[in-house]
């Protein structure tokens, strides 16, 4: 089944204890991107990456790294995070396609609490 | 900086009824729109897409509309059902390529029996 898997699903975590939710895609795309979701904010983007090695900044990047190491992983690490970071975090991936558009498939999301 | 707004929080509809969501941009670079729809403890899922060079598209029972002088597209889903309750959102796909989706905050649509 072609799907965007994330884990974990629900974490709640303390300030400044680093953590990752990894995000892995079994079709092949070359497009992975990562979004936070806030009330009133809709989705934001937080990193993006086209391609293996090839990562750039979103939206909203302050406080979130991210690595593409292999096609199928695109983990987001929290290296110190902090309460403003609670929110409800998609990862989606597509194929790329210049000028678009090219349907983004969307994980379940993982909601992170941190206190 | 919102330049994807939807005005609308919420939304309820008469079963069988026709249904209407607005969303409005303010950057006339974006090439294509498109909606999604969202169930809750899910991710979005891609509904229906529009270009820019077009104003209407239809894929059944849903109909995006485009207005590029007013900045504002709609999307009618008619008749509506109650499998159609979720929250929907508008997003463009930004000017600056690499497939970046703007979203609107999102609009909860209810249908109610």
């Amino acid at each position: 089944e072609a799907q965007v898997t994330q884990n974990p699903r629900y974490l709640i975590t303390v300030t400044g204890k680093k953590l990752t939710v990894t995000c892995s895609q079994n079709m092949n795309h070359e497009y992975m991107s990562w979004y936070r979701q806030d009330p009133g904010l809709g989705l934001r983007q937080i990193y993006y990456s086209m391609n293996v090695e090839v990562t750039d900044k979103g939206d909203v990047p302050e406080g979130y790294k991210v690595s593409r190491k292999e096609k199928r992983n695109f983990p987001l690490i929290l290296e110190s995070p902090s309460p403003n970071q609670t929110s409800l975090y998609f990862c989606a991936s597509s194929f790329y396609l210049a000028g678009g558009p090219v349907e983004q498939f969307f994980g379940p999301g993982t909601r992170l609490t941190v206190l | 900086d919102q330049q994807v707004k939807q005005n609308s929080p919420s939304l309820s509809v008469q079963e069988g009824r026709i249904s209407i969501l607005n969303c409005d941009y303010t950057n006339s670079m974006f090439d294509y729109f498109l909606w999604y729809k969202k169930y809750p403890a899910e991710g979005p899922t891609f509904l229906i897409s529009i270009s820019s060079i077009k104003d209407k598209n239809e894929d059944g029972r849903f109909t995006v509309f485009l207005n590029k002088s007013a900045k504002h597209l709609s999307l009618h889903i008619v008749p509506s059902q109650p499998g159609d309750s979720a929250v929907y959102f508008c997003a463009a796909l930004g000017y600056q390529g690499a497939q970046k989706l703007v979203f609107g905050q999102g609009t909860r649509l209810t249908i109610n029996p």
